[in-house]
């Protein structure tokens, strides 16, 4: 999973605080998906974003979940007011621009992904 | 919506070809199958993908079925690293669709 960066591996937060999640894409990848994986499930789409825009928001909870990925920097996954059901592996994915009919999808690079544990 | 059927755990011993099948009945044309695994608290790795012909790479082998409703991947020689949940997905190899993982099947590589 060399190349797409997730902080911290782990992160421990009390109930009622908020998570950060950073995603560095490997270089020249501008498309950042996230995921998350609940213990002993599979993993779960939340969100996909391009630089400055989201492009599907569809698996992400209504509330207290957030994602940006700014112009410069990381992509962020924001988390307010945890609680013990949002502990799990946050995983976040890259890849370069979209396929098109002309340029082949070669999947995704994963990376090693962030454990949050709510106490 | 599950596109995809796996069965939920395979074991196959260490240096023996493992064999992982998958239905996809539903598969559009335009779609490919794509394999994934994921390594014991790792994030997914990517294996290998196809539309109708078999491909093959340095990972493994995808053997698609002429009605592309079936695909089964093979590890040709299974070692201990290769225990991980594969992960067996359609995709439409262009646009801005995502990867929908199913509970995919846990492969147990026995000494």
């Amino acid at each position: 999973n060399a190349g797409v960066m997730q902080n911290p591996r782990h992160l421990v937060r009390r109930r009622g605080q908020e998570a950060r999640l950073r995603c560095s894409p490997m270089k020249g990848h501008s498309h950042v998906y996230w995921y998350r994986q609940l213990p002993e499930e599979g993993l779960k789409f939340m969100v996909y974003l391009q630089k400055e825009n989201i492009i599907d928001e569809s698996g992400m909870p209504k509330e207290r979940f957030s994602a940006e990925f700014p112009k410069e920097g990381p992509s962020i996954l924001r988390i307010q007011q945890v609680v013990r059901g949002d502990s799990a592996a946050y995983f976040c994915a890259s890849s370069p621009n979209p396929p098109s009919s002309t340029v082949p999808f070669h999947g995704y690079t994963f990376g090693s992904g962030t454990r949050l544990t709510v106490v | 919506d599950a596109k995809t059927t796996q069965p939920t755990s395979m074991d196959c011993a260490e240096g023996r070809a493992a064999n992982l099948p998958c239905n996809h009945s539903t598969i559009s044309g335009n779609e490919y199958v794509y394999w994934y695994r994921q390594i014991h608290s790792q994030g997914p790795q990517y294996i290998i993908h196809g539309l109708k012909n078999n491909e093959t790479n340095e990972m493994a082998s995808l053997i698609i079925t002429e009605d592309r409703k079936s695909s089964t991947l093979i590890l040709p020689h299974a070692t201990l690293r290769d225990t991980a949940v594969y992960y067996c997905i359609v995709r439409a190899n262009f646009g801005n669709e995502k990867l929908t993982f199913g509970t995919g099947t846990r492969l147990t590589i026995i000494p």
